[in-house]
């Protein structure tokens, strides 16, 4: 079965607080991304990695970075927390393959809030 | 210009019902895949089904159908047989063959399934 987890479900920082989300997956995707979900707006990407070490900025990468060491292991981290982070994160993996290979597979999501 | 359009934003079926949930497409790429995901009150995003542009037929999981019409730029999911379990926020997301995987998503629509 596709699993893909994530560190917390829920967090709580203050502003200013260096946040790591880390994302796992165990089923040997070279693709893994790092998506913000609110309310009315939708899911947007913010970071996706296609290899180790190797990064691209999504739609909104402003005031986020990724650290990708290992192949199953995706780190998203906002460096100063600020209140318009308190978002759902959303980690996903993919294959590279084509058509329905490379479905993507999420998480369980993060709600972070940031005070 | 919305890249995936999902015009309900929510509807509702009586249980052992089937439901259409719509979504209309933009894209002037050839290769491209459509996806339908599901997002129970959890957070969690479950993949559903797949369509991708060369297919000949339309996509079926299940109880999960995807009724693909190219020429008018529309997937939309049908559910047969609703059930409780299928009350959730449902997302529409295509991936153009030239974006590098990435998915852009719709809005969603929250079905709610009655007793």
């Amino acid at each position: 079965d596709v699993k893909v987890t994530q560190s917390s479900r829920y967090l709580v920082k203050r502003t200013g607080e260096k946040v790591f989300l880390e994302c796992v997956q165990d089923m040997d995707h070279e693709n893994m991304f790092w998506y913000r979900q609110d309310p009315g707006l939708g899911l947007r990407l913010i970071y996706f990695s296609y290899d180790v070490k190797m990064k691209e900025k999504g739609d909104i990468p402003e005031g986020y970075s990724v650290s990708r060491e290992k192949k199953e292991r995706f780190s998203l981290i906002l460096e100063s927390a600020s209140t318009n982070q308190t978002s759902m994160y959303l980690c996903a993996s993919s294959l590279i393959g084509g058509g329905p290979l490379d479905t993507q597979y999420f998480g369980p999501g993060t709600r972070l809030t940031v005070l | 210009a919305q890249k995936i359009t999902q015009t309900q934003p929510g509807m509702f079926v009586q249980e052992k019902e089937a439901v259409t949930l719509d979504c209309t497409y933009d894209t002037s790429d050839p290769s491209y895949g459509l996806f339908w995901y599901k997002q129970p009150s959890s957070g969690e995003m479950i993949f559903l089904i797949y369509q991708g542009s060369y297919d000949q037929q339309n996509a079926t999981e299940g109880r999960y159908s995807l009724n693909f019409q190219k020429a008018r730029k529309s997937a939309n999911l049908v559910i047969s047989a609703s059930q409780l379990g299928d009350s959730a926020m449902y997302f529409c997301a295509m991936r153009e063959g030239g974006s590098n995987y990435k998915l852009t998503f719709g809005k969603g629509t929250l079905l709610t399934v009655n007793p």
